[in-house]
């Protein structure tokens, strides 16, 4: 079975640009969840999609959206790029919503500011 | 306010037993405890959760006291691969997962 993929791998983008990054869940799951990750602040949570609804969201400015679509893949989009912004953005699929339930990691997508 | 607390990192040679210790003081009655790997440019990799007394799969080990305040993952036999992040989690059902800062886990030939 395939893993969670999450396209692109890299993005190198100017300040005030916006980015759009897109995860595939695995075959049959149908939560997807995005987080960023920088060294400073480690991994923080910025929302989870369940059935094409948003079900949790993390305290990221409105900035930061997402969506699901009906075969599950995510996107997420940030609009005017800060150098903050530069992160690994890691998304997770897993069968249903909730911290309960084992969540499968991607990748994830580095994106650098400049 | 923080859910759980972790070392900030150890370190163990290799063939050592490893004990990594979790204080998740205001643990909710549902809440399960979880924890996940983490390696250098991945994202984190579930290892095992539990809910109380002792689980054991595979790779770790899973202990939780009575009052379920801590829990401690017990990794057997350490190789120089399971130098990682090691995340615990505590929440369930519709809540998300939030991760604290880890511990770095680093391996000494």
């Amino acid at each position: 079975k395939a893993g969670v993929t999450q396209t692109p791998r890299y993005l190198i983008k100017t300040r005030g640009q916006q980015v759009t990054l897109s995860c595939s869940p695995i075959s049959g799951h149908r939560s997807v969840s995005w987080y960023q990750q920088t060294p400073g602040q480690g991994l923080q949570f910025l929302f989870e999609y369940f059935s094409e609804t948003q079900r949790n969201k993390g305290n990221f400015p409105g900035r930061f959206s997402g969506r699901q679509f009906s075969n599950s893949r995510s996107e997420m989009n940030v609009s005017t790029l800060e150098l903050g912004d530069s992160a690994l953005y890691l998304c997770a699929s897993s069968l249903v919503a909730g911290a309960l339930y084992e969540q499968y990691f991607g990748p994830g997508t580095r994106l650098t500011v400049t | 306010l923080a859910k759980t607390t972790q070392p900030i990192s150890m370190d163990s040679y290799e063939g050592q037993e490893v004990n990594i210790t979790c204080s998740h003081n205001n643990i909710a009655t549902n809440d399960y405890i979880t924890w996940y790997q983490q390696f250098p440019s991945q994202g984190p990799r579930f290892i095992i959760q539990g809910y109380k007394t002792k689980v054991t799969n595979e790779v770790a080990s899973l202990f939780i006291p009575a009052d379920r305040k801590s829990s401690t993952l017990s990794l057997p036999r350490v190789s120089l691969s399971d130098t990682a992040v090691y995340y615990c989690l505590v929440g369930f059902g519709n809540e998300k997962l939030t991760f604290g800062t880890g511990t770095r886990l680093t391996i000494i030939p």
